[in-house]
């Protein structure tokens, strides 16, 4: 049973440049969560999605910043015109449908390391 | 969410068992504890979790309070593959599911 993938691992753009981040769940879980990590800090809740609809985007910068799940394939996570700030690790989470998640916890990606250049 | 606090850091002796403490003084009836570790860089790795009785995993053991104000994981014989950041995080039930994440503890594993 494969876990949380996220690709690419490591991802460089310019600045001005658009990044992509994509997040395919575990098999049977259909709740999706992306955190940041800024360096040398904590991570930071920015999204919350089930297929096809943003549960939760308060953690999301207003602008640049948008994210997807749609009925079939991974979740994305779309950074517009890339800036230096943006440099980080994205990290993407999974869970099951149901109240039943509060017994699980959340499974984790290995992240995509994101370098502004 | 409650609030938790952590020490920033802690060394532990290989072998030996480490004991995380936190306190989640506010917590409410229906907040579970969390406990997640980071090993350098990797993705935030779930460890255990709890409502109000003792718990005890593969990985660890979690021993909560009678008035649920703090909690203590417990790695009962720690490797060096166990330094990491722990992260201790108090969430409900229900529709909302961000877990938050504090600053946590930098358990260092010596030989």
């Amino acid at each position: 049973n494969a876990g949380v993938m996220q690709n690419p691992r490591h991802l460089v753009r310019r600045r001005g440049q658009e990044a992509r981040l994509r997040c395919s769940p575990m098999k049977g879980h259909s709740h999706v969560y992306w955190y940041r990590q800024l360096p040398e800090e904590g991570l930071k809740f920015m999204v919350y999605l089930q297929k096809e609809n943003i549960i939760d985007e308060s953690g999301m910068p207003k602008e640049r910043f948008s994210a997807e799940f749609p009925k079939e394939g991974p979740s994305i996570l779309r950074i517009q015109q890339v800036v230096r700030g943006d440099s980080a690790a994205y990290f993407c989470a999974s869970s099951p449908p149901g109240p039943g998640w509060v017994n699980y916890g959340y499974t984790f990606g290995s992240g995509t390391r994101l370098t502004v250049v | 969410d409650a609030k938790t606090t952590q020490p920033p850091s802690m060394d532990c002796a290989e072998g030996r068992a480490a004991n995380l403490p936190c306190n989640h003084s506010t917590i409410s009836g229906n907040e579970y504890v969390y406990w997640y570790r980071q090993i350098h860089s990797q993705g935030p790795q779930y460890i255990i979790h709890g409502l109000k009785n003792n718990e005890t995993n593969e990985m660890a053991s979690l021993i909560i309070t009678e008035d649920r104000k703090s909690s203590t994981l417990i790695l009962p014989h720690a490797t060096l593959r166990d330094t990491a950041v722990y992260y201790c995080i108090v969430a409900k039930s229900g529709s909302a599911r961000q877990l938050t994440f504090g600053s946590g503890t930098q358990l260092t594993v010596l030989p």
